[in-house]
């Protein structure tokens, strides 16, 4: 089963205004990953955020993590026409069986209007 | 970044007939690949990990015998998906790593269609 929970299932908004989604897992882990794939094409890597991290930037992109409550966050600023994508969180699971192996949240549904 | 490349980028074929699909690491050798499924505007399912020279792990409820999964060389793993069934029509996503740091580089997808 998926470990991780998006939400919003989907989000609205206006160009120039902030999104937030948040992802929220159940086992420990390694890190957390931030995916972005446009409708029918394949993923494209946004941003890696380590167990030992809380925060982190990239661009417009500001990512939170908090083990205690097992939940991340992804921030875009000054969303764009062009974001309008899914976004997906993905968890490294910690422990040795599951080196590597990623487990994809259920996504969020970006439309960002003109 | 990394490139990883699958062929073929879609394919249609005929229910009971075999595909076989292609992920190539471009400019890596890629210790373990990843395959993963995406039913339409759901999330993607890891499949299976393959490991350069080993048999491929399975995740549970895949079946082992239908997907056949082959990592012969550091920069090649290949999805043949055997007596393929509509139910089988999906978007498949290989993904590859090296053994540091740990991002994992996601090819484009092949979409398969059986009817």
């Amino acid at each position: 089963s998926q470990q991780g929970e998006e939400d919003p299932q989907a989000l609205s908004i206006q160009e120039g205004e902030n999104a937030t989604m948040n992802c929220s897992y159940k086992t420990s882990i390694n890190n957390l990953q931030w995916y972005r794939q446009n409708s029918g094409r394949g993923l494209v890597h946004l941003i890696l955020i380590r167990s030992n991290e809380r925060e982190k930037h990239s661009g417009r992109l500001r990512v939170t993590l908090d083990t205690s409550k097992k939940s991340s966050s992804l921030l875009i600023t000054a969303s764009r026409a062009a974001d309008t994508a899914s976004y997906f969180c993905a968890t490294e699971r910690a422990g040795g069986t599951s080196y590597g192996k990623l487990t994809f949240g259920q996504g969020t549904i970006l439309t960002v209007h003109p | 970044g990394a490139v990883v490349s699958q062929h073929p980028s879609w394919v249609i074929c005929k229910s009971g007939t075999s595909v076989k699909i292609e992920c190539r690491s471009l400019d890596f050798q890629a210790t373990t690949m990843f395959w993963y499924r995406q039913f339409p505007k759901q999330s993607l399912m890891l499949m299976a990990t393959s490991n350069e020279g080993s048999k491929a792990t399975y995740e549970q409820g895949v079946e082992k015998d239908k997907f056949l999964i082959n990592h012969a060389s550091l920069t090649l793993s290949t999805l043949t998906v055997t007596s393929a069934h509509p139910e089988d029509s999906s978007f498949y996503i290989c993904s590859a790593r090296e053994r540091f740091p740990n991002e994992q580089f996601f090819g484009p997808g092949t979409r398969l269609t059986v009817l």
